[in-house]
């Protein structure tokens, strides 16, 4: 799996975007970028991921630049529910004849201040 | 996305015992993946568990500290055995879907 580089922590005033950036720069053509987070004392929880065009869901929005050596997870209204840890994964696409494993980093410790 | 239910929460245990972690999908899996998250670290793969075979161990983990049974598509239990303080970590796991992974709550583990 490609590595990911994030910031280690970052604030976010409550109802402001926040946007969260990762570099991949080795990422390879089929790799996928994801993003999941994890809120205190839970399990990862799965956000959001795209290969390379931008992608939306009722959690986020990604911005995968054109080269796809970097992303960005946009929450576009940031509540205080939205404080956790956010990790960004490169990996293979869920296939069903396989596996392919989540290798996590430190990720970003996104702090979303009143 | 699948639902999983893994038991206990959380637990504390004497140090030399041993504590089987239960982990219970609503669907049918190929794969199910046991992590370790130390205190304050990230999360760290332990092994994957197929059904019918044995699990593969990451670097770092071996079955006799880790053993884990997989006894059919929805079910794995993962064993930590003869348990020092140094085990004390959140223990998840996790199986694959077509919206990417689900992961458990996980299971708090301290040792005493």
């Amino acid at each position: 799996d490609a590595k990911t580089t994030q910031p280690p922590s970052m604030d976010c005033a409550e109802g402001r975007a926040a946007n969260l950036p990762c570099n991949h720069s080795t990422i390879s053509g089929n790799e996928y970028v994801y993003w999941y987070r994890q809120i205190h004392s839970q399990g990862p929880q799965y956000i959001i991921h795209g290969l390379k065009n931008n992608e939306t869901n009722e959690m986020a929005s990604l911005i995968i630049t054109e080269d796809r050596k970097s992303s960005t997870l946009i929450l576009p209204h940031a509540t205080l529910r939205d404080t956790a840890v956010y990790y960004c994964i490169v990996t293979l696409k869920y296939s069903g004849a396989g596996s392919y494993q989540l290798t996590f980093g430190k990720g970003t410790k996104l702090s979303v201040i009143p | 996305s699948a639902v999983i239910s893994q038991k206990p929460s959380r637990d504390i245990c004497q140090r030399g015992t041993s504590l089987t972690i239960q982990c219970q999908v609503d669907s049918q899996v190929t794969m199910m993946f046991w992590y370790r998250q130390q205190p304050g670290q990230s999360l760290t793969l332990i092994a994957t568990a197929n059904q019918g075979s044995e699990a593969t161990y990451e670097s770092g983990f071996v079955i006799d500290k880790f053993p884990i049974s997989r006894p059919n598509l929805t079910f794995s239990t993962l064993t930590v055995s003869n348990m020092s303080p140094e085990d004390s970590s959140i223990y998840l796991c996790s199986v694959e879907d077509p919206y990417g992974y689900t992961f458990g709550s996980g299971t708090r583990l301290t040792v005493v």
